[in-house]
């Protein structure tokens, strides 16, 4: 009973580091959706993407930031250059039949990066 | 104004006692209402979702939708201490694909 997976768990990365989380999506599961969630605050939306699709990028920072979900293998997410307020839980979430109002998101247990 | 909104707490309720959670949402075109559950350094856990106006129950979750009023709610009964986590209330709209979190409302279920 393969859930969503993400790896790694946790990610320690110096300042000017680049960072890549990755995201396994439920199995027959073909959407993937990125989350921040900052200490002590709600999840904000980053991206949604489909297979070699990005739908919807419009909670992602301009600079620095960037996520694909290929034919094959995982979706990356991957921060450039990063800076101590990157520091955050990355979560990923993953949806079988997207555009359904019904549409449920199961979430993966979180990359926690940490920005020395 | 923020998109969904929930009180932050903390909230703290008797063990036995009923919960009540509370959200608003600003855009009168969301379809879907979610409810999760997330313990401290955990993952979001969906509770309960909702569509229609009026109320949903599962077990000793009640989630409750009006519409009119834009305003969704979970009632959590025979709270026990294993509730205790931060409630997570979230809305999607049918012109948008992504889901819109509220930041959260933290339940303490004191013994």
């Amino acid at each position: 009973n393969a859930g969503v997976m993400q790896n790694p768990r946790h990610l320690v990365r110096r300042r000017g580091q680049e960072a890549r989380l990755r995201c396994s999506p439920m199995k027959g599961h073909s959407h993937v959706y990125w989350y921040r969630q900052l200490p002590e605050e709600g999840l904000k939306f980053m991206v949604y993407l489909q297979k070699e699709n990005i739908i919807d990028e419009s909670g992602m920072p301009k600079e620095r930031f960037s996520a694909e979900f290929p034919k094959e293998g995982p979706s990356i997410l991957r921060i450039q250059q990063v800076v101590r307020g990157d520091s955050a839980a990355y979560f990923c979430a993953s949806a079988g039949t997207s555009g359904s109002y019904q549409e449920t998101q199961y979430f993966g247990p979180g990359t926690r990066l940490l920005v020395l | 104004q923020k998109e969904v909104e929930q009180n932050s707490g903390p909230l703290s309720v008797p063990e036995g006692a009923i919960a009540s959670l509370n959200c608003t949402y600003s855009d009168r075109v969301s379809q879907s209402f979610f409810w999760y559950r997330q313990y401290s350094g955990k993952s979001p856990e969906l509770i309960m979702s909702i569509y229609s106006n009026g109320d949903k129950e599962d077990g000793r979750f009640t989630a409750q939708l009006n519409k009119a009023s834009q305003y969704v709610s979970l009632l959590i009964r025979d709270s026990q201490p294993s509730d205790s986590a931060t409630y997570l209330c979230a809305v999607k709209s049918s012109s948008a694909s992504k889901i819109i979190f509220g930041s959260g409302t933290r339940l303490s279920i004191r013994p």
